[in-house]
C-alpha cells in the first residue's frame, strides 16, 4: 500500500524566499508530525496534528515557520523569508491513531537548501 | 531533553552480533527504534512501552528497563543490509499524540 509522501524531494530556494512543503500521510492516519533532520543528526520535532487540529507547534523553531493540515489529511509546512540556518531534511511522519505508543511512519523527506 | 545513544558508531563483520543503547534523563513513556539509510526514509523498527509491551519486527530484540530509564536494541547475526544510523525516538509520560525525541543516532556498518 501507498506510504507517507513528500512533495518535492528537493528544493533550492534562495535566501528570503518563501517555500511550501507538502505532506500526503498515509490515509485514514489520524495523527501526523513533521520533524528536521540536519545533516548528521537525529530528527527534530517541529509541530504535531491531530486531524486539523495543530495541538502541539512548541518545535517551530521561528514565527517564519507554520503548519497546517485544513482538511485532516495533506499538511503543508510553510517557511518564509528563508534563511541558511533552514537548511535541512523536512521530514513528515503519521501515525494510525491519536494514543501514544503508536508507530509512527515516515516519508522520504524535502531536502531543502538555503542559498 | 534528547536521549543519549552508545556508542556512536560500530563496525562489524557479517554475522557478529550488536547492543546500541539509548539512554535518558525523564521518565519515559516508550521508546521507538528506527533505521535510517543514506538520503532514504526512517524506518521502524521496534516500539517498547512502558509496562512491557512491544511491537516491533520478528528479528529484531531490545529491552526496555524503565526504572533506568534505558533501552536496548539488540542485532543478531548481522547482515549487509543491517548497515544504517540507528535512532531511538523517546515518548515522554506526559506527552499526548506521540511527539518523539530522538537520540543523535549510532552509526552501524555491517562488512562482508
Amino acid at each position: 500500500g501507498a506510504g507517507v509522501s513528500q512533495s518535492p524531494r528537493y528544493k533550492v530556494a534562495k535566501r528570503g524566499q518563501d517555500v511550501a512543503l507538502r505532506c500526503d500521510p498515509i490515509s485514514g492516519h489520524v495523527s501526523l508530525f513533521w520533524y528536521q533532520q540536519a545533516l548528521g543528526q537525529g530528527p527534530e520535532f517541529l509541530t504535531y496534528f491531530q486531524n486539523e487540529a495543530q495541538l502541539d507547534k512548541s518545535g517551530l523553531p521561528s514565527d517564519r515557520f507554520f503548519a497546517e493540515r485544513p482538511e485532516g489529511s495533506v499538511s503543508t509546512l510553510k517557511i518564509q523569508r528563508t534563511q541558511q540556518e533552514d537548511s535541512a531534511v523536512y521530514l513528515c511522519a503519521s501515525s494510525k491513531s491519536r494514543t501514544r505508543g503508536d508507530t509512527q511512519y515516515f516519508g522520504p523527506g524535502t531536502r531543502l537548501t538555503v542559498l | 531533553q534528547q536521549p543519549v545513544q552508545s556508542p556512536q558508531a560500530v563496525i562489524l563483520r557479517e554475522g557478529e552480533d550488536a547492543v546500541i543503547n539509548c539512554s535518558s534523563s525523564k521518565a519515559l513513556y516508550s521508546v521507538h527504534w528506527y533505521r535510517q539509510k543514506h538520503g532514504e526514509a526512517p524506518v521502524f523498527l521496534m516500539i517498547l512501552l512502558k509496562g512491557g509491551e512491544q511491537k516491533g519486527h520478528e528479528k529484531i530484540s531490545a529491552s526496555f528497563n524503565e526504572k533506568k530509564q534505558q533501552s536496548s536494541l539488540y542485532l543478531t547475526a548481522s547482515q549487509l543490509s543491517y548497515s544504517g544510523t540507528y535512532f531511538c525516538g523517546t515518548e515522554r509520560g506526559y506527552n499526548q499524540g506521540g511527539k518523539l525525541i530522538f537520540g543523535q543516532g549510532t552509526e552501524l556498518s555491517v562488512k562482508p
